[in-house]
């Protein structure tokens, strides 16, 4: 069965980086991208942008472009996302969600990497 | 402020229907972009209802069902249950962001 299994919580101090995986089994992981997704706290979910996993494509949220890397490794069968420049702001539930394609849908969904970003 | 646009809430009754409006334009779902729809509970992943405007994945009730016409899309629930109360998305993509995007979210109320 298809599994998305998330790194565990992260506490960072504003201007730090953080970077999730998303270790994927259970499909031939070169056939779909990763879709990112972050809820802030009282807040709806967002869109941060997609990366292939056959070609490395990426296409990310304008809000984010410059501080959001996405990227995929074959070798392990594992997504990623690293956010440079964190500021409270960036406080959130991170998911990671199998997708198609950049206007596709998550099918099946990480379980959530909580970032804490506070001094 | 999302490209998509849901009211805030929603409530019925146990047994009622209820719908949820998400509201486009030219550039998303006009634009013919599939909307998916996705239950949302605190503390889990979301989970996918409706893909491609009207389809359901293997193991969604047929209690839920997806339609979109011009700009826009709805979910409709029958049928209501107490553990239907959820936040529900939904999402599609635009061309002048070049991007995917959520709408803000319904908070569904079962009396």
């Amino acid at each position: 069965q298809v599994q998305l299994v998330q790194s565990g919580t992260e506490v960072k101090k504003p201007g730090a980086s953080v970077k999730v995986s998303c270790k994927a089994s259970g499909y031939r992981f070169n056939d779909y991208g990763f879709m990112w997704v972050r809820q802030a706290p009282g807040q709806g979910l967002e869109w941060m942008g997609w990366v292939s996993a056959y070609n490395g494509n990426t296409n990310s949220a304008q809000n984010l472009q410059g501080r959001v890397t996405m990227t995929t490794d074959t070798s392990t069968s594992t997504a990623y996302m690293e956010l440079r420049s964190l500021t409270s702001d960036d406080t959130a539930v991170y998911y990671c969600a199998r997708s198609g394609y950049p206007y596709s849908y998550g099918h099946y969904w990480g379980q959530g990497t909580l970032v804490t970003v506070s001094s | 402020q999302s490209v998509l646009t849901q009211p805030p809430s929603v409530s019925g009754a146990p047994g009622q229907r209820v719908t949820i409006s998400c509201t486009g334009s030219s550039s998303n779902i006009g634009a013919g972009y599939d909307v998916h729809w996705y239950q949302h509970l605190p503390g889990t992943a979301p989970r996918l209802l409706i893909y491609g405007n009207s389809n359901r994945p293997s193991g969604v009730p047929d209690r839920f069902s997806g339609s979109k016409s011009d700009t826009s899309a709805s979910l409709a629930i029958t049928g209501l249950q107490a553990d239907d109360e959820a936040d529900y998305y939904c999402q599609s993509y635009d061309s002048s962001l070049s991007a995917s995007a959520f709408g803000g979210g319904t908070k569904l109320t079962v009396l």
